[in-house]
């Protein structure tokens, strides 16, 4: 079964708009983290936020944001005011399992471009 | 602070040739990850392991053995190559920091087998 769920393979988007990236996710463990990755044409991860599941505040970092929402088991990115150079691949992962011997299982990822 | 390195950053092998991908991090984390990335496609896990001397299958081990050499290496070995491992390779480690979970990746290895 498909644990990490990124519905849109490419969005397109204008420059200056805010954009949000869907995941949503299948666990049953209650301790779990919630991950989001940019991954430019030169092809390195950049680590951009991270969500755990007991934390009661959305993440943010910066122009991104993290909207968890629990019950509906999805962990949206929101970049605002987006620009050129934020277009790339953006992959969602979740780390699971108990302490010790956790996972980590990424999406198959949404590729954003900004237009001028 | 070097963060994850890997190497080598490029290879080509025939099939049925062996090597090691080298991973070292230098964050104090405790969980460490090997993952390839086709064309295309998300990261498919192969190995992880959550400390020293621990490891476990992930969603592709076939073909893969690894090593937890000590906290800092984790080390990814092709024993015979096959085309359908040509890849790109990534090694990942994740930990707390500050209170901060977070989890960094390697620049990659871009595996060919001709």
């Amino acid at each position: 079964a498909q644990k990490i769920t990124q519905t849109q393979p490419g969005m397109f988007v204008q420059e200056k708009e805010a954009v949000t990236l869907d995941c949503t996710y299948d666990t049953s463990d209650q301790s779990y983290g919630l991950f989001w990755y940019k991954q430019p044409s030169s092809g390195e991860m950049i680590f951009l936020i991270y969500q755990g599941s007991y934390d009661e505040q959305n993440a943010t970092e910066g122009r991104y944001s993290l909207n968890f929402q629990k019950a509906r088991k999805s962990a949206n990115l929101v970049i605002s005011a987006s620009q050129l150079g934020d277009s790339a691949m953006y992959f969602c992962a979740m780390r699971e399992g108990i302490q010790g011997a956790q996972k980590l299982v990424f999406g198959q990822g949404t590729r954003l471009t900004i237009n001028p | 602070n070097a963060g994850v390195t890997q190497t080598p950053k490029f290879q080509v092998l025939k099939t049925g040739q062996s090597m090691t991908l080298q991973c070292a991090q230098d964050m104090n984390h405790n969980s460490m990850y090997w993952y390839r990335q086709d064309p295309g496609m998300g990261l498919r896990l192969i190995y992880y392991s959550a400390s020293e001397g621990t490891t476990d299958k992930g969603e592709v081990p076939n073909g893969y053995n690894v090593s937890r050499l000590n906290k800092r290496e984790f080390s990814l070995r092709l024993e015979s190559a096959a085309p359908s491992q040509t890849s790109v390779y990534f090694c990942a480690s994740s930990g707390v920091k500050f209170g901060n979970t977070e989890a960094f990746f390697g620049q990659g290895t871009r595996l060919t087998v001709v």
